[in-house]
């Protein structure tokens, strides 16, 4: 079945210090979105890219999508104390149904003030 | 609107024991989804429906069930508590089936301990 790795697991910085998550997925995607929980949370929708090199930008976010649909990153620049949290990100088959994610195990991200 | 609403928020079951956990949302979704999520390993989908009426398995279905009698809600079921089954328990919904144009919506968890 369908896989969605993410690397790192978890990722310790320094406020101001920027951040990347990558996304692999075991089979080409019709779409990927990317999700953040903060701790004690649920998670909550940031974006979805839907197109080939697709890069999407949220204020300190930069998400990209790769030109093959396997893959995918989230940075963020210059972090904050608020940035803390797990991202994960989540594919859907381009061969499968349309309504299920796969989701990856997710990135913790922490950061020191 | 109060979006997906989940309960009860915590509990603690005895080996054997059942219950229901409960989820509601007001945004006239089709689609709702059933996910647990353990500690380090993401979220993995339990059950889902894409309507009333309508159920299906996700990845990890067995030693649950669910229903979906109304559009608004989707319970799940434990009907034999198992130490296995800790973990945090999270409803969600989206509305559109078009791929490209879903976003799925998530409840504030239950965390269920089974001792």
């Amino acid at each position: 079945g369908q896989q969605v790795m993410q690397i790192p697991q978890y990722q310790h910085v320094q406020e101001g210090e920027d951040f990347t998550t990558y996304c692999n997925s075991s089979t080409t995607l019709s779409n990927i979105q990317w999700y953040k929980q903060r701790p004690g949370g649920h998670p909550v929708f940031l974006i979805q890219l839907v197109k080939s090199g697709e890069v999407k930008k949220q204020k300190r976010l930069t998400f990209q999508f790769g030109e093959a649909k396997k893959n995918s990153s989230l940075h963020i620049t210059a972090t904050q104390t608020t940035d803390v949290g797990t991202y994960f990100c989540a594919g859907r088959n381009s061969g499968g149904s349309n309504y299920k994610l796969t989701f990856g195990k997710g990135t913790l991200l922490t950061v020191n003030p | 609107n109060a979006g997906v609403t989940q309960t009860p928020k915590f509990r603690i079951l005895k080996i054997g024991q059942s219950m229901t956990l409960q989820c509601a949302q007001d945004m006239n979704h089709n689609y709702m989804y059933w996910y647990r999520q353990d500690p380090g390993m993401g979220l993995k989908l339990i059950y889902y429906s894409v309507g009333a009426g309508i159920t299906d398995k996700g990845e990890v279905p067995n030693g649950y069930n669910v229903s979906r009698s109304t559009t608004e809600d989707f319970p799940l079921r434990l009907e034999l508590a198992a130490p296995s089954q800790t973990s945090v328990y999270f409803c969600a919904s989206s509305y559109s089936r078009l791929a490209g144009g879903e976003t799925q919506y998530f409840g504030p968890g239950t965390r269920l301990l089974v001792l």
